[in-house]
């Protein structure tokens, strides 16, 4: 079992494009999870969703979009990328009895 | 009140040391209290959880330690190894059998010198 994946594991963009953050679990997990994480910061919480067709904001969720149409895949839209959204971003899943998350190993963005 | 504050930022310790982690929060509605572990380009890992109707625990060379009243909880490592090297993150949540929304501390990065 893969467990969570992400794609691409690198990317640089350029200030106003767009991209798709890839994740995609074979846990058969109804919770998924965007987090962001910058020095010193943390993981901030970016969107959520409960299961397929649910999706809720978290933190800081301006900026971004996402959506959910299968239980196994939760795809992150960046629109007019700034230099603020330069982080790396994890994928996480979790099941319904437990409060583990299972993480990827992360998408590290540039915006230039 | 939705913070989770850790300290210290970053720590070094020798080999066979014993390393200690600090959490405050401040909302008491959360009631599960995890702490991760995250080794460089690998995402993190969950290390070992409690919740508050305990006041420690332990697994194998990890402790966590509860004080309710004081809002706090830490993490103690005994007999650190340059092998626990790793970035270690506190959270709080409401709930694990909700949304389970993690609020995740600042991270604290160790170094276990040999």
């Amino acid at each position: 079992n893969a467990g969570v994946t992400q794609t691409p594991k690198f990317r640089i963009l350029k200030i106003g494009q767009s991209m798709t953050l890839q994740c995609a679990q074979d846990m058969n997990h109804n919770y998924m999870y965007w987090y962001r994480q910058d020095p010193g910061m943390g993981l901030k919480l970016i969107y959520y969703s409960v299961g397929a067709g649910i999706t809720d904001k978290g933190e800081v969720p301006n900026g971004y979009n996402v959506s959910r149409s299968t239980t196994e895949d939760f795809p992150l839209r960046l629109e007019l990328a700034a230099p603020s959204q330069t982080s790396v971003y994890f994928c996480a899943t979790r099941g319904s009895n437990t409060g583990e998350l299972f993480f990827g190993e992360g998408s590290r963005l540039t915006v230039l | 009140q939705q913070q989770v504050k850790q300290s210290p930022q970053s720590l070094i310790v020798q080999k066979g040391g014993i390393s200690i982690i600090n959490c405050a929060y401040e909302n008491t509605a959360f009631d599960y209290f995890p702490w991760y572990q995250q080794f460089p380009g690998k995402g993190p890992a969950l290390l070992i959880a409690i919740r508050p109707d305990v006041s420690e625990k332990k697994e194998g060379r990890f402790t966590i330690s509860f004080n309710k009243s004081a809002k706090q909880f830490s993490l103690h490592i005994m007999d650190s190894q340059p092998g626990d090297s790793a970035t270690y993150f506190c959270a709080a949540s409401i709930g694990s059998g909700n949304t389970g929304k993690l609020i995740f501390g600042q991270g604290t990065t160790l170094q276990v010198k040999p």
